[in-house]
């Protein structure tokens, strides 16, 4: 199956710092790729939508100045959360598809507590 | 709003048994639909997907799907102590997924 490779894994960061997180399709090009947070005992939320060379779409009170998604390749994808407080701490996920094909494959994930 | 809906469980089996996850989808313009394994701690893992009406099987595991109904469920057989785990059902209508808030499955050995 295709591979999606993300990192960091886990970082832990002090308010009001940005972290950065990549996500990488290693054997296909990802037209498109999103991202979700997850918080404890909840199921995935999306974040935002990225297509390769334009802007992101995101959902519904996710706020985009916060939440910065770059992507400018097929195979490469990234998150900034800026100036992250407490409450971003979660378990941010990254998924990538090819163009045409309707599945979605799951980085492992990146660990983020901010203190 | 569209929706999937599932029981959150947690649904035990013994080992050697069959489990049964069931999920129900309220867009009826969804075409495609997912069940992904989530193990604690970790990301969702794709175990199968399925388009069609009827019957899909894959090594012990098997989707169902009935669009009149819109209903889709996993069957599991054989089940082992290392299927245990969150199961997540998705439905899509375009390129997005729909989540369920999924089923915890437990196989006790």
């Amino acid at each position: 199956g295709a591979v999606v490779s993300q990192h960091p894994s886990w970082v832990i960061c002090k308010s009001g710092t940005s972290v950065k997180i990549e996500c990488r399709s290693l054997d296909f090009q990802a037209t498109t790729m999103f991202w979700y947070r997850q918080f404890p005992k909840q199921s995935l939320m999306l974040m935002a939508t990225s297509n390769e060379g334009s802007k992101a779409t995101y959902e519904q009170g996710v706020e985009k100045d916060k939440f910065l998604i770059n992507h400018a390749s097929l195979t490469l994808s990234t998150l900034t959360v800026t100036s992250a407080h407490p409450e971003d701490s979660s378990f941010y996920i990254c998924s990538a598809s090819e163009w045409s094909k309707n599945i979605q494959y799951f980085g492992a994930g990146t660990r983020l507590s901010v203190l | 709003q569209k929706e999937v809906e599932q029981n959150s469980g947690p649904l035990s089996v013994p080992e050697g048994a069959i489990a049964s996850l069931n999920c129900t989808y309220s867009d009826r313009g969804s075409q495609s639909f997912f069940w992904y394994r989530q193990y604690s701690g970790k990301s969702p893992e794709l175990i199968m997907f399925i388009y069609s009406n009827g019957d899909k099987e894959d090594g012990r595991f098997t989707a169902q799907l009935n669009k009149a109904s819109q209903y889709v469920s996993l069957l599991i057989r054989d089940s082992q102590p290392s299927d245990s785990a969150t199961y997540l059902c998705a439905s899509s209508a375009g390129n997005k997924l729909v989540f369920g808030a999924g089923t915890i499955l437990r196989v006790k050995s």
